[in-house]
């Protein structure tokens, strides 16, 4: 059972224009999202977070919006580097147990054309 | 550079073999994790380790056996694996694992194949 979805298995973007990562859950206890990005051979590192007490949170180039009612969020990347491509992993957590577990999508493969 | 290091990069070995995995992170974080990634899948959990004692066991076969001998340093003991364990083995860390505003840093990973 995915607890957390990245329906798009991949994504192609023009350099300079705005990457969308979307991403779904259906745990209604999930309260703290992260995105990380993992280059091959490498481990996944983080991008940005949001709590589920927020709908928005910007970082630079990349921002998160949290949707609670669709249970659904997503990261724009604007604008968008070659060096920005990499696989995009979505992760939640929170619930009962309410420890640093987290529960990772099945990853968004971005490729950033110069 | 990650700030958390994980050795060997990559490791081949036989059923019968036994081997360690070995983690290392400075940080001063409490919390270390074990996650297993298979080809095209994402991270999933194996053993969460709190001020160096257990926390999280998610079922993981006994043949997978987890050691957090000070708070910077986090094993995962090899014995008897099966072809299918073949993975790449992920350690991460956090400053508490009751702190969920508190990323996970991962390390680079070990491949593992198992022949």
């Amino acid at each position: 059972d995915q607890q957390v979805k990245q329906n798009s298995p991949s994504l192609s973007v023009q350099e300079g224009r705005i990457s969308i990562l979307n991403c779904d859950y259906t745990n209604s206890m999930f309260d703290y999202f992260l995105w990380y990005k993992k280059y091959p051979a490498e481990g996944p590192t983080f991008l940005i977070s949001i709590s589920s007490i927020k709908d928005k949170n910007e970082d630079g180039r990349f921002t998160v919006f949290l949707n609670k009612s669709a249970k659904h969020l997503s990261l724009h990347i604007v604008p968008s580097q070659p060096g920005d491509s990499a696989v995009y992993f979505c992760a939640a957590s929170g619930g009962i147990r309410a420890t640093n577990k987290l529960i990772f999508g099945t990853g968004t493969l971005l490729a950033v054309q110069p | 550079d990650t700030e958390v290091t994980q050795t060997p990069k990559h490791l081949v070995m036989g059923m019968t073999n036994k081997k360690s995995l070995k983690c290392e992170q400075h940080m001063g974080h409490r919390a270390m994790y074990w996650y297993k990634q298979k080809a095209k899948k994402p991270p999933e959990l194996m053993f969460v380790y709190s001020y160096e004692k257990l926390s999280i066991n998610e079922s993981v076969p006994s043949r997978f056996s987890p050691e957090c001998p000070n708070s910077s340093l986090l094993n995962l003991h090899l014995h008897a694996l099966q072809p299918e364990d073949s993975a790449l083995y992920l350690c991460a860390s956090s400053t508490s694992d009751r702190d969920y505003n508190s990323p996970l840093h991962f390390g680079n990973g070990t491949r593992l194949t198992v022949t």
